[in-house]
């Protein structure tokens, strides 16, 4: 257990319809990022929080949002759902990325039907 | 931009091989360098890390060394057991990014046989 906890595992969903993943990172991190994983395009960060403040955007489509609550739990929220969404999502969480590193869930495999 | 390459796999070995994974990066200033390991079904963990040039990370038996001449920091083990079988990334943070995201390569799947 990496101390990273992602849910739901697994979801499946229809074209169109919105899901949300939630991600509470390591006791004690401040910053939480989230990642899409697909065989086409590799690992691709999507965003970054730090203590409930977006502070860093990757290539995140529109129809995707995210946000981190006061807890430090972050959910992502990806809406009008097209089959190429399909993919694992990540959550990772670090308090000093430069000397630690990051720490990833497990992750949540999104597949859209 | 900031970019990481690795080599293309799947890499198949013998047990008790010795294991070479290159990778190499583009980038401003002087990166942080990750290799990170996703055995099947599970998350991304960090095998190891260098934070400047010339730093050796090590774990498991796994090494790599931050080589700014050439910009490179290939993963290598002496003796891989069947275990090691997983997906490595190599990555890097950039100071231009604040460090806040990480770039990650394609990954290279390692499959070893006893």
């Amino acid at each position: 257990d990496s101390g990273v906890t992602q849910t739901p595992k697994h979801l499946i969903t229809a074209t169109g319809q919105r899901v949300t993943l939630r991600c509470s990172p390591r006791s004690g991190d401040l910053s939480v990022y989230w990642y899409q994983q697909s065989l086409d395009q590799g690992l691709q960060f999507l965003i970054q929080y730090y203590n409930g403040e977006e502070r860093a955007k990757g290539n995140i489509l529109e129809r995707f949002s995210a946000q981190q609550f006061p807890d430090l739990h972050s959910e992502l929220n990806l809406s009008s759902l097209e089959l190429g969404d399909s993919a694992l999502y990540f959550c990772a969480s670090s308090v000093d990325p430069l000397q630690i590193g990051y720490t990833f869930g497990s992750g949540t495999r999104l597949t859209v039907v | 931009g900031n970019s990481v390459t690795q080599m293309e796999g799947p890499v198949t070995l013998s047990e008790e091989a010795f294991l070479t994974i290159n990778c190499t990066y583009t980038a401003t200033g002087y990166p942080s360098l990750f290799w990170y390991v996703q055995y099947p079904g599970e998350g991304l963990q960090l095998l190891l890390k260098a934070t400047k040039a010339d730093d050796k990370g090590s774990n498991k038996g796994f090494e790599a060394t931050y080589r700014k001449e050439t910009t490179s920091f290939h993963l290598e083990k002496g003796s891989v057991q069947v275990s090691d079988s997983a997906v490595y990334f190599c990555a890097l943070s950039a100071p231009r990014s604040g460090y806040n995201k990480l770039i990650f390569g394609a990954g290279t799947r390692l499959a070893v046989h006893p």
